[in-house]
């Protein structure tokens, strides 16, 4: 099994600019989540999803926009890119029964926002 | 909102030390999870606790969820220089969701 895979590694964008991070787990996980990582402050969720066609917001979830039509897939996007959305992104996933316990994370994406 | 204070931010040892750190949260949590987060990677879990008092071993870090259960703490004993990175605590309460310390960066001098 790949895992969580994401996509891109790195991404440099203008402001006003929009784009979409993609997201993939082969684990046939049900919960997906993503975060956003800034210094000191840990990671913060952004958007959640307990199942296909389901998704609610996190802390954060102002600029971003998610969808999930498959179990596989969980691309988070950014409509109009802020230069306060420089940060790393991971994706993360975990089984039904417990799914907001034992996340399993992608390698993440490194985002600057110019 | 709920909060999670984890302590010390970074740590600098020598080889061999043991190293402690721990999180303290406003509220009670009913999982504490443990993550480490090495450069350029994902957080990877360490070790989950599920349950007022348990403590768990992986090797050589041990976890425990405490009787409050609002704190926890990982220990690493006889570090090494591939323990260096970020090790974040998290836990979820009746809402659910995890919530993430701030991060305790550790790093090993050989």
């Amino acid at each position: 099994n790949a895992g969580v895979t994401q996509t891109p590694k790195f991404q440099v964008l203008k402001t006003g600019q929009s784009m979409t991070l993609q997201c993939a787990q082969d684990m046939n996980h049900e919960y997906m989540s993503w975060y956003r990582q800034d210094p000191g402050m840990g990671l913060r969720l952004i958007h959640y999803s307990v199942g296909a066609g389901i998704t609610d917001q996190g802390e954060v979830p102002n600029g971003y926009n998610v969808s999930r039509s498959t179990t596989e897939d969980f691309p988070l996007r950014l409509l109009s890119a802020a230069p306060s959305q420089t940060s790393v992104y991971f994706c993360a996933s975990s089984v039904a029964g417990a799914p907001y316990n034992e996340q399993f994370f992608g390698p993440g994406t490194r985002l600057t926002v110019l | 909102g709920q909060q999670l204070n984890q302590s010390p931010q970074s740590m600098f040892i020598q080889e061999g030390e043991d190293v402690s750190m721990n999180c303290t949260s406003s509220s009670i949590f009913n999982t504490w999870l443990w993550y480490k987060q090495d450069p350029g990677e994902g957080p990877v879990l360490l070790i989950a606790l599920y349950k007022a008092g348990e403590l768990t071993s992986n090797g050589r870090l041990t976890a425990q969820f405490g009787i409050t259960r609002k704190d926890s703490f990982l220990n690493i004993s006889a570090s090494i220089p591939s323990d260096v990175g970020i090790y974040f605590c998290s836990g979820s309460s009746n809402t659910g969701k995890l919530i993430f310390g701030q991060g305790t960066t550790l790093q090993v001098k050989p």
